[in-house]
């Protein structure tokens, strides 16, 4: 079953203390993104990336850290999370061709105190 | 990057057809314009995606007309079940690839 799995689904974490949102797809699709999702403003992109080694910032990259060593993970890193990062998180992929859906995850709630 | 502009909510009952227009005046000749569905705290699902003319699927048909600029959702008696946030998307699946999705348009069924 195509998925795209996101952990964790959930996360209260205090101001300051890192952390990581892990992301993996098993459709062995090329492009991988993240999005926030907040009250009133719809999905914002944070980062996204094309392929292993490439990313590239989406409209809300401030605060936000990634990596893509490997093609089926892309981990969204928060160094230092504030209150105003507090927000739903989603993970999403798709194959890069010219027709394709996009998949997303679950979701991950995170409150930052 | 194509911006689109959609209605923020409509109202409709059971059994209604409903039509959600999305403007995307700067579409590019290699965009193609895509409709997901978001339930409350769930991942937005693709529903349909379209070229050009009309596209219809077992859920939804998708209208766009020769100029491109605007496309029409359309959701043939909708139940209860329908109602979600549906966001319109318009961008190319190669070369640059930010993806912005809009603030969608919120659709609420009644009984």
């Amino acid at each position: 079953e195509a998925q795209v799995t996101q952990n964790p689904r959930y996360l209260i974490t205090v101001t300051g203390k890192k952390l990581t949102v892990t992301c993996s797809q098993n459709m062995n699709h090329e492009y991988m993104s993240w999005y926030r999702q907040d009250p009133g403003l719809g999905l914002r992109q944070i980062y996204y990336s094309m392929n292993v080694e490439v990313t590239d910032k989406g409209d809300v990259p401030e605060g936000y850290k990634v990596s893509r060593k490997e093609k089926r993970n892309f981990p969204l890193i928060l160094e230092s999370p504030s209150p105003n990062q507090t927000s739903l998180y989603f993970c999403a992929s798709s194959s890069g061709l010219p027709k394709d859906t996009i998949y997303f995850g679950e979701g991950s709630w995170l409150t930052v105190v | 990057l194509a911006k689109t502009t959609q209605p923020i909510s409509m109202d409709s009952y059971e059994g209604q057809e409903v039509n959600i227009t999305c403007s995307h005046n700067n579409i590019a000749t290699n965009d193609y314009i895509t409709w997901y569905q978001q339930f409350p705290s769930q991942g937005p699902r693709f529903i349909i995606q379209g070229y050009k003319t009309k596209v219809t699927n077992e859920v939804a048909s998708l209208f766009i007309p020769a100029d491109r600029k605007s496309s029409t959702l359309s959701l043939p008696r909708v139940s209860l079940s329908d109602t979600a946030v549906y966001y319109c998307l318009v961008g190319p699946y190669t070369g640059r690839r930010a993806l912005t999705f809009g603030s969608g348009t919120r659709l609420q069924v009644q009984p």
